[in-house]
């Protein structure tokens, strides 16, 4: 069983419609959640992150955390073309130092 | 201004070579990783160093060795080098005391032949 599984993809979103990304975790002990971006051929970018269950919002990202259900999502409203890339789930484990583990990633692909 | 480098960006070598990549951040951060990202973008930390000191080491060929000669600086030799090396590696780095958000280098395109 994978510990981070998100859906590959590609998501293709319309310009302007909300992009709806899904990260599930294995390790029950994780507390904090951190969503990175990378663009094709560039280096992750930290985007997001989220500790408390419920919602964080930061401009046209929120991130939605439930603890209970293992579970983590991240939302882009408004969509742009800007946003086409793949946006990594990257829980933090519970060995003392507290390495992220990444996901695989789900490509999102934002069509004009 | 670069606040995670890397040399070098790319790297052509053949089977059988050593060779060295290098990373310096001048975020003044106490921690630093090597990440290997493969062909299906799948990102796997390597190694990690907190103030010069080794604090993680996952399961990979004892080919790689990093140092790290200050906390500046993380170094990653790879000796023998194999086919199935062919990768992107990144470092990063992060403030760990403070919180774990990372900061990634450009990367290194590794390609074995």
């Amino acid at each position: 069983q994978k510990e981070v599984e998100q859906n590959s993809g590609p998501l293709s979103v319309p310009e302007g419609a909300i992009a709806s990304l899904n990260c599930t975790y294995s390790d029950r002990g994780s507390q904090s959640f951190f969503w990175y971006r990378q663009y094709s051929g560039k280096s992750p970018e930290l985007i997001m992150f989220i500790y408390s269950n419920g919602d964080k919002e930061d401009g046209r990202f929120t991130a939605q955390l439930n603890k209970a259900s293992q579970y983590v999502s991240l939302l882009i409203r408004d969509s742009q073309p800007s946003d086409s890339a793949t946006y990594l789930c990257a829980p933090q484990g519970t060995d003392s130092w507290g390495k992220l583990q990444f996901g695989a990633g789900t490509q999102v692909v934002v069509t004009p | 201004d670069t606040a995670v480098s890397q040399t070098p960006k790319y790297l052509v070598t053949q089977m059988g070579n050593d060779k060295s990549i290098k990373c310096e951040q001048n975020l003044g951060h106490d921690t630093m990783y090597w990440y290997k990202q493969d062909s299906k973008k799948f990102l796997k930390i390597m190694f990690s160093y907190n103030n010069k000191e080794l604090i993680i080491n996952e399961t990979v060929p004892n080919r790689f060795s990093p140092k790290s000669p200050d906390k500046a600086h993380l170094n990653l030799h790879i000796n023998s080098l194999e086919l199935g090396d062919s990768a992107v590696y990144f470092c990063a780095s992060s403030v760990v005391t403070t919180s774990y958000e990372q900061y990634f280098g450009p990367g290194t395109r590794l390609t074995v032949t």
